[in-house]
């Protein structure tokens, strides 16, 4: 398995443009995360799923951030209209059923909004 | 309070020292991560415990579910193993909560 897929890797925009962040998690996984790292706050969990459904999405900054997961092998996390504020490493994460077994991070998407 | 926190933030070591590394927390948890993140950004998971110990290669996780405290052991360490060390909880279901990571330096 390639392991969980984000894409892009960087991403440079411009503040008020949209921004689209996508997720391949692992096959046969079914709960897959967003978090995003900056310096100030670490590591923070935006919003999960489980079987394609949203479980929690406490950690989503605002209404500019939308997250959805049409099936089980892609996600996607919307950011509408971009803030430089946004700038920070997103990362996508996968793990088998609700036991953390497997637990694996994509690459993260370096964003960048000027 | 965090309700993870992880000490020491900052450790140098000369290649070949024992490391420890400490994370505590205050919630109740199901299972808690030991994730490794290098210069470049890259996440991987160390270990997932949620009793007793586990061991792979020079690395040793333990975890005290009655004091919740875990450690992370690096035996005989080596420059490549610098990196930052996160330890994460798994809190009501699969919700993680991070520590603010220890920031390892291993010199030769």
């Amino acid at each position: 398995d390639a392991g969980v897929i984000q894409s892009p890797r960087h991403e440079v925009t411009e503040m008020g443009q949209e921004v689209t962040l996508r997720c391949k998690p692992i096959s046969g996984h079914n709960s897959l995360f967003w978090y995003r790292q900056t310096m100030m706050r670490g590591l923070e969990l935006l919003i999960y799923f489980n079987n394609n459904v949203p479980i929690d999405d406490s950690g989503m900054p605002e209404d500019r951030f939308s997250a959805k997961m049409p099936n089980a092998s892609f996600s996607t996390l919307k950011i509408q209209p971009s803030e430089p504020r946004d700038s920070a490493v997103y990362f996508c994460a996968s793990s088998l059923q609700r036991s953390g077994v497997g637990y694996t991070f994509g690459s993260g998407t370096r964003l960048t909004v000027v | 309070k965090n309700e993870v926190e992880q000490s020491p933030q900052n450790l140098t070591a000369q290649e070949g020292e024992f490391i420890t590394i400490n994370c505590s927390y205050s919630v109740g948890i199901s299972a808690l991560h030991w994730l490794q993140q290098h210069p470049g950004g890259g996440i991987v998971s160390l270990f997932m415990l949620s009793s007793g110990k586990k061991k792979h290669g020079r690395l040793i996780a333990t975890i005290n579910i009655q004091e919740k405290h875990s450690s992370l052991h690096i035996t005989a360490s080596h420059p490549r193993d610098s990196a930052v060390y996160i330890c994460a909880v798994v809190y009501n279901t699969d919700k993680l909560i991070f520590g603010t990571g220890t920031r390892l330096q291993v010199f030769p």
